[in-house]
Formats: structure tokens, sequence, C-alpha cells
């Protein structure tokens, strides 16, 4: 069964640095995702992406943040400057549209020391 | 808005027995579909199950069932036989309509431990 890939698994960065996250989403999927997941919280949406821009982002997706998907095939968000509070499992996700279920890949635990 | 609430941060049951996990929502859609992950500690999503709001027969998936009660606005998770396996935290998520965007609304979870 195809499966969303999240590299790495676990990211360690200092404060201030820019880190990206990658992720390879299952290749029928049309539209992909970025949730995170402070330690002992519950899952929140960031972006969703479709057709090449942006079609949703929450409050937390400010300017710091970014996604592209370059090259049709690596999904990718860029945390410009990161801060301590950025410390979360950041989930990857993809569908093929409002009536199909979201697939997670195994995400990337971002530590920012 | 749209809003999910679990209000079992914590809930154990004995291995072999059934336990049920309750979830709420709140949507002004008509057209949207219900879904609950595990998350077991390796912090992996899995979807276990999934219920389209426009169906009324209750979605069942092996061991796993759901009631769903659309005009209570509740969609609650049974696991029949449960199975040291199934220790995890279990997150309902709802997702929204055309009008809501497909984005994924998930409620604080539940953690559910299994007990031998």
């Amino acid at each position: 069964e195809p499966e969303v890939t999240q590299t790495p698994s676990h990211q360690v960065t200092q404060m201030g640095q820019e880190v990206i996250l990658r992720c390879v989403p299952i290749s029928n999927h049309l539209y992909f995702y970025w949730y995170r997941q402070i330690l002992g919280q519950k899952v929140e949406f960031l972006v969703s992406f479709y057709n090449n821009e942006i079609s949703e982002k929450s409050e937390i997706f400010d300017d710091q943040f970014s996604v592209e998907r370059p090259d049709g095939s690596n999904f990718t968000l860029k945390i410009r400057s990161t801060k301590l509070e950025d410390s979360a499992m950041y989930f990857c996700a993809g569908d093929r549209g409002y009536n199909s279920p979201l697939h997670f890949g195994n995400g990337t635990r971002l530590t920012v020391t | 808005a749209q809003t999910v609430t679990q209000s079992q941060p914590e809930m154990s049951v004995q291995e072999a027995e059934t336990v049920t996990l309750s979830c709420t929502y709140d949507t002004s859609e008509n057209n949207y579909y219900l879904f609950w992950y595990k998350q077991p500690p390796s912090r992996q999503m899995i979807l276990v199950i999934r219920q389209e709001a426009y169906k009324q027969q209750n979605a069942t998936e092996n061991r796993f069932s759901v009631n769903f009660q659309k005009a209570a606005k509740s969609f609650s998770l049974k696991i029949s036989d449960s199975q040291l396996g199934d220790t995890a935290m279990y997150f309902c998520a709802l997702k929204g309509g055309e009008t809501s965007g497909s984005r994924l609304t998930f409620g604080e979870g539940t953690q559910l431990t299994v007990n031998p």
C-alpha cells in the first residue's frame, strides 16, 4: 500500500535557524497538508495545498512558515526562523478531496533548542 | 467554525472486554465526514474508521464500530474484544463539506490503555 514518506524523522535545530521538513505524498493524492502536534496536545491544522498553491491556512501559519511543491513530487514546509515554541511533531498528509480520508506520514519530530 | 470534543482524557479496559470512546462535534455543514484515528506511542497517525454523514448506517471495521447520532452530533467508537495492541491515543476528527474546506479538525484525544 502506498505511503506518505517524511524526512527526517527527527530534526534538532537552534533557535533562529531555518528548517525544511520534507514529504513525499502518495502519487494520486490531490490535496496536501501540514499539521503539527505539540507534545501532549491535539493535532492542529497548519496549511492545505492544492493545484500548486495554498488553499487554506490557519492562524498558526504566519509569515515564518512557507510551503512549496517545486518538482511535483516533494512537498516541503519551511520555518524561516525557528522559535522554542515551534518544537512539535509535524505531520504531512494527503488525500483526494474532501470526501476522502487523510493519509498521514510518520511525522518529523522538530526540537528547537 | 467546526469543533470536536472528546470529554474522556483517559480510559482503561481489560483485555477482551469492550470499551466505548465518546466524541461530540459541531458543524454547520450538511455533508461532512467523521473519522477516528489511532496514535500509538510511535506517534504515527493511523486511520481506524470513517463515517459519511449522509449515511444512516453505522460504519464497522472488524472489531471497531461507531454509533453515529447525527441529530445529537455524537460519534462514539466501540472497540470489541480489546487487545493489548489497541493501547494508544484515539482522536476523533471532522472533515467539513465543500464550504468548510478540506481541513481536518481534531478533538483533544482519549488515551486508551488495555490491561492484561
